[in-house]
Parts: C-alpha cells; structure tokens; sequence
C-alpha cells in the first residue's frame, strides 16, 4: 500500500465555492503530480512539482492552482468552483531511482460541483 | 496528442482464460509501465519494461516491448475475477525521470 494521501475522498460543493484538495506522501519523494480522471477516460496531467518551491502546469490546461512549500505536501486549489470541474482528482508522487520512475498514487478525490 | 493508445477498450473473459492488452506510443522512451485501476480508486504500478529489455514476467503478468514498432503488450495468465480493473500503460517520453503519458486504458471484465 502506496504512503500517500488524498482528502476529502468525495466532495460536493456548489458553484463559485473555493476548495482545496489535499494531498500528502510519506516517502520523501520529491516528484508529485495532479491528474484528473473523467470516468471512464485517461489520465490528463494537470500540474507536476519536481520538489520544494517548484510548480509547473501540465498537459491538459486548468483553472486549478498547486504549491508546494514542503516535500510531503501538494495541495490543489480551485478559487472558484464551476460544474465543469467535476471530476476524480488524482494526486501520485515518484523518485527517479535505478532508471525507473514508478508512480505512486492515491485514492483520488471524486469531486461534484453542483 | 496522447502517447499511448490501449487496444482493445474493454475485453471481456471468463476466469482462467488469458487476457492480452496492447499498447502503442509515438515517440522515443526511456521506459513503459503498465499500471491497474479498480473502479474509483487510484493507480497501482504493476509491472516496467525498460527500452533495452523485449520481455519481462512478473507472477502472472507478462509484458513485451517491441520498440521497432513501438508497440508493448500486457498478458494476464489464468485470469481471475479479482483481475477485473482498467489497465493503463504510461511512457516517460518527455525525459527520463520525468511526468508519465498514459495511455486511455482497457477495461478487463473476468467473470466467473
């Protein structure tokens, strides 16, 4: 079983909401990343950080924003909440050991904005 | 453009048959995986197959690498119906070490 982290699991809220996604590693791994699943569908990157201080944005483009101030931590923040964000949130971490970047996932976060 | 391309999109089978998930990329990698997804729930790495490496096992799952046609595909031996999950391959195309591209994955039904 993965050490990482994901809260709330499920959350409905109503539009114009601000929210936060949490999610947290015990690895010490300085790789981690957000996807989001629609059900059904493949995995979009929506933001990535290679460690401490370091956000980047990823394939598929989002209104959602992410820090990292510490390694065990990467939080997504929606400031304003729209049905269109609806979708399971997925937050993984990696380390780039012995030429293999395995991913650890979470549980991920069904998200319903109503 | 997504990396990889899964085929079939769902496979249906009957315990103790064989599964065979393929997967194709675009561009040059460093390595494929190949990750399992239960209904709602996260990814669980199963099984990486290097650029250099043309086949490798593990337990019941055997992976093979073709980078000629760049192309890999995922065998489940004597399936069963615990099995039943969404299989993902993913690439490291943009740089070793880096993000994963995934593929949009097979849907696995084992029935008993």
């Amino acid at each position: 079983e993965a050490d990482i982290y994901q809260t709330p699991r499920y959350l409905v809220i109503g539009t114009g909401k601000k929210i936060t996604l949490e999610c947290s590693q015990t690895m010490g791994h300085d790789k981690m990343y957000w996807y989001q699943q629609d059900p059904g569908m493949e995995l979009h990157l929506i933001h990535y950080s290679y460690g401490v201080n370091s956000t980047e944005k990823g394939d598929l483009s989002s209104e959602s924003t992410v820090s990292r101030i510490r390694t065990e931590h990467f939080p997504l923040t929606l400031e304003s909440a729209r049905p269109s964000h609806t979708s399971q949130y997925l937050c993984a971490s990696s380390e780039w050991s012995g030429g293999s970047n395995e991913q650890f996932f979470g549980p991920g976060t069904r998200l319903t904005v109503l | 453009s997504q990396q990889g391309e899964e085929d079939p999109q769902a496979l249906s089978i009957q315990e103790g048959e064989n599964a065979t998930m393929n997967c194709s990329y675009k561009t040059s990698i460093n390595n494929l995986q190949w990750y399992r997804q239960n209904s709602g729930r996260g990814l669980v790495h199963l099984i990486l197959i290097r650029s250099n490496e043309r086949e490798k096992h593990s337990g019941r799952l055997r992976v093979t690498l073709d980078t000629s046609k760049k192309s890999s595909s995922l065998l489940i031996t004597a399936s069963r119906a615990a099995d039943t999950a969404s299989y993902f391959c993913a690439t490291d195309a943009r740089q070793a070490g880096t993000a994963l591209i995934f593929g949009k994955g097979t849907t696995l039904s084992v029935s008993s």
